[in-house]
């Protein structure tokens, strides 16, 4: 069936490090690809999203580009704040009436 | 503008127990989707519902059923509760005929403990 695998964390980086966080894909079909993030205490929400291949998606400095061809889906952002620590979800829609399929999750902590 | 509520927002139920738990999507939202986190893992579908009818079904046994009311809101509850069944619940809500892919929006989370 469809699933996420996403890099296992805590993921510790100093204030303005780059930020790589893997996430590979398994589905049938041409599935859209989403970032979430859960802040600490609220509820998750949507990051960025990429619906068809070498689309890119950004936003608050976060970027992600869906490659078909690795499967993947990975999220960077070129400098980090302390205000970016939260734990980030890859999912998937296989397309339908877009369910979501999570992967576990990565927690980053971003030291000053 | 409300976003996604849920109530309540923590709950202790023992084994055997039935448990109800509530969602008002974001205002003007017509679908809801209900989800299961356990602790350090990512989300799990549980169903969806549209038009007050069962939509979208995920690996989830009989014991977890639902209801969409004529107001949108929804219910989800849990039979025979297992210790298993400890997780946060989310609930998520978008627009059935918004841009494609339709964005999700999700409340806070009840957290559920099975002693």
């Amino acid at each position: 069936g469809d699933s996420v695998t996403q890099m296992e964390g805590p993921v510790t980086l100093s204030e303005e490090a780059f930020l790589t966080i893997n996430c590979t894909y398994t589905a049938t079909g041409y599935p859209s690809l989403f970032w979430y993030v859960q802040y600490p205490g609220e509820g998750l929400q949507l990051l960025l999203k990429a619906t068809k291949a070498d689309d890119k998606g950004s936003n608050k400095g976060f970027e992600a580009t869906y490659r078909k061809e690795t499967t993947s889906f990975h999220l960077e952002k070129g400098s980090v704040q302390v205000s970016d620590s939260a734990v980030y979800f890859c999912a998937l829609s296989p397309g339908g009436y877009n369910k979501l399929i999570f992967g576990a999750g990565t927690r980053l902590a971003v030291h000053p | 503008d409300a976003g996604v509520t849920q109530s309540p927002t923590h709950l202790i139920k023992t084994r055997g127990q039935q448990v109800t738990l509530r969602c008002s999507p974001k205002s003007g939202h017509d679908t809801v989707s209900w989800y299961q986190q356990a602790l350090g893992q990512g989300p799990q579908f549980i169903f969806q519902y549209y038009e007050e009818e069962e939509r979208q079904r995920g690996n989830f046994p009989d014991r977890f059923s639902g209801h969409q009311f004529p107001n949108y809101s929804s219910e989800l509850n849990v039979n025979a509760l297992l210790l298993g069944d400890s997780a946060l619940y989310l609930c998520a809500s978008s627009l059935d005929r918004g841009a494609f892919p339709n964005e999700q929006f999700f409340g806070p989370g009840t957290r559920l403990t099975v002693l």
